[in-house]
């Protein structure tokens, strides 16, 4: 079945340093979504890609997708304490309906 | 409603007995997705809804557990005869439709503990 990998699992910054994680399909992927969950809480949608080569920015919030569509980045520039939590990555496959989620990339900013 | 709403949000409940986790999803999603998340893990899926019929119920663990969905809305995961490895939390989401296009909006969660 699908598989979404997800590095690194953990990334502790400074505050004001850049982070990134990224993911990987073992299949082409539909779509991508990305999800932030913070400490106690529950996911949170953030933004979808679909199309090849895809680049969108949320303020300090960069998303990418690869032109192949089976791998995906988020940028974070100049962290910030309110960045802290995990940020998960879900790929859309030819189901199109459900997203196969990565393990997540646990964001920790020392202020 | 303005979320999706789960209940209850803990649950402590002894091995062998049965359990039954609802999820309220926003009114008029017709999509509804039910997670497990084991601690520091990733999300696991369980079963997928559209309208009241499941289409999707490989992610299902085990016959130990069920999902039913009434009046394409609220949803109830049963659980059977429940084993220590259980114990994790449940997560419901639902979406506009299922699809390329619609982000999931999560409720708070289930944290089921098994003793």
């Amino acid at each position: 079945g699908q598989q979404v990998m997800q590095i690194p699992q953990y990334q502790h910054v400074q505050e004001g340093e850049d982070f990134t994680t990224y993911c990987n399909s073992s299949t082409t992927l539909s779509n991508i979504q990305w999800y932030k969950q913070r400490p106690g809480g529950h996911p949170v949608f953030l933004i979808q890609l679909v199309k090849s080569g895809e680049v969108k920015k949320q303020k300090r919030l960069t998303f990418q997708f690869g032109e192949a569509k089976k791998n995906s980045s988020l940028h974070i520039t100049a962290t910030q304490t309110t960045d802290v939590g995990t940020y998960f990555c879900a790929g859309g496959g030819g189901s199109n309906y459900k997203l196969t989620f990565g393990k997540g990339t646990l964001l920790t900013v020392n202020p | 409603g303005a979320g999706v709403s789960q209940s209850p949000s803990n649950k402590v409940t002894e091995k062998g007995k049965d359990v039954e986790l609802r999820c309220d999803p926003i009114s008029g999603h017709t999509a509804l997705y039910w997670y497990r998340q084991s601690l520091g893990q990733g999300l696991e899926f369980l079963i997928y809804f559209q309208g009241n019929s499941a289409p999707d119920k490989s992610g299902l663990p085990s016959d130990r557990f069920s999902a039913e969905r009434t009046g394409g809305s609220v949803s109830t995961l049963t659980i059977q005869r429940t084993q220590q490895e259980d114990s994790a939390v449940y997560l419901c989401a639902s979406s506009p439709r299922a699809g390329v296009g619609y982000g999931y909006t999560f409720g708070s969660g289930t944290r089921l503990t098994v003793v």
